[in-house]
């Protein structure tokens, strides 16, 4: 079974770009999550979605962050514009809504986001 | 406010060495506790997850265990391979919300 992928591995932009992450959950998997990690911090949550519907969106820091899941099946990240700031490591995650280990959040290996 | 507290922060052990890595807790109600291994470069792997008081899991050299205010993964002779950062984290009972607190992590290094 594959697990959860991202894409691209790795971006460099420039303050004021946009910049698009994408989130490929375990196929199955109506729960999708993202988080992230900036320097030095722990991995903190951005938001949760149950298909495509926003479930939690309270970790998102401001509205230069547009999460979207349209069809409930892959998820995108926009950061539009970028800022110094932004800069670390955007994880996605998915679980199941139904069945066995409905709480275990399978992650991605991240998307590593450099804003200079 | 919901907190996740590990320790050490890193830890140094020559193969063989058994020890145990701590994670302190504070939520005000604990739906799960989670211990993830995460590489450099890659996401957090999925180890274990504890629900009650008491619990313990295994799994090869590892072994999770859980109380009402804190988790423990000890780990038992361990090899280079088990180099790696240990996160753990809480889901908390919250009106149906999934959002995981995690910890700073633990940085472990075993050395042959």
């Amino acid at each position: 079974e594959a697990g959860v992928t991202q894409f691209p591995s790795h971006s460099v932009i420039e303050k004021g770009q946009t910049v698009t992450l994408r989130c490929d959950p375990i196929s199955g998997h109506d729960n999708l999550y993202w988080y992230r990690r900036v320097m030095g911090k722990e991995i903190k949550f951005l938001l949760h979605f149950v298909k495509e519907s926003k479930q939690d969106e309270s970790g998102m820091p401001n509205n230069r962050f547009l999460a979207e899941r349209t069809g409930g099946t892959y998820s995108t990240l926009k950061v539009q514009p970028a800022e110094l700031e932004d800069s670390g490591v955007y994880f996605c995650a998915s679980s199941p809504i139904a069945g066995l280990n409905t709480d275990t959040q399978y992650f991605g290996p991240g998307t590593r986001l450099t804003v200079l | 406010e919901d907190q996740v507290t590990q320790s050490p922060e890193a830890l140094r052990l020559q193969e063989g060495e058994s020890s145990s890595l701590n994670c302190s807790y504070t939520v005000s109600g604990l739906r799960g506790l989670f211990w993830y291994r995460q590489d450099p470069g890659k996401g957090p792997e999925f180890l274990f997850t504890l629900y009650s008081a008491g619990e313990e899991k295994e799994k090869e050299r590892l072994k999770a265990t859980l109380t009402k205010k804190e988790s423990f993964l000890h780990i038992t002779a361990p090899k280079p391979e088990d180099s790696a950062t240990y996160l753990c984290a809480v889901l908390p009972f919250s009106g149906g919300y999934n959002k995981l607190i995690f910890g700073a992590g633990t940085r472990l290094a075993v050395h042959p």
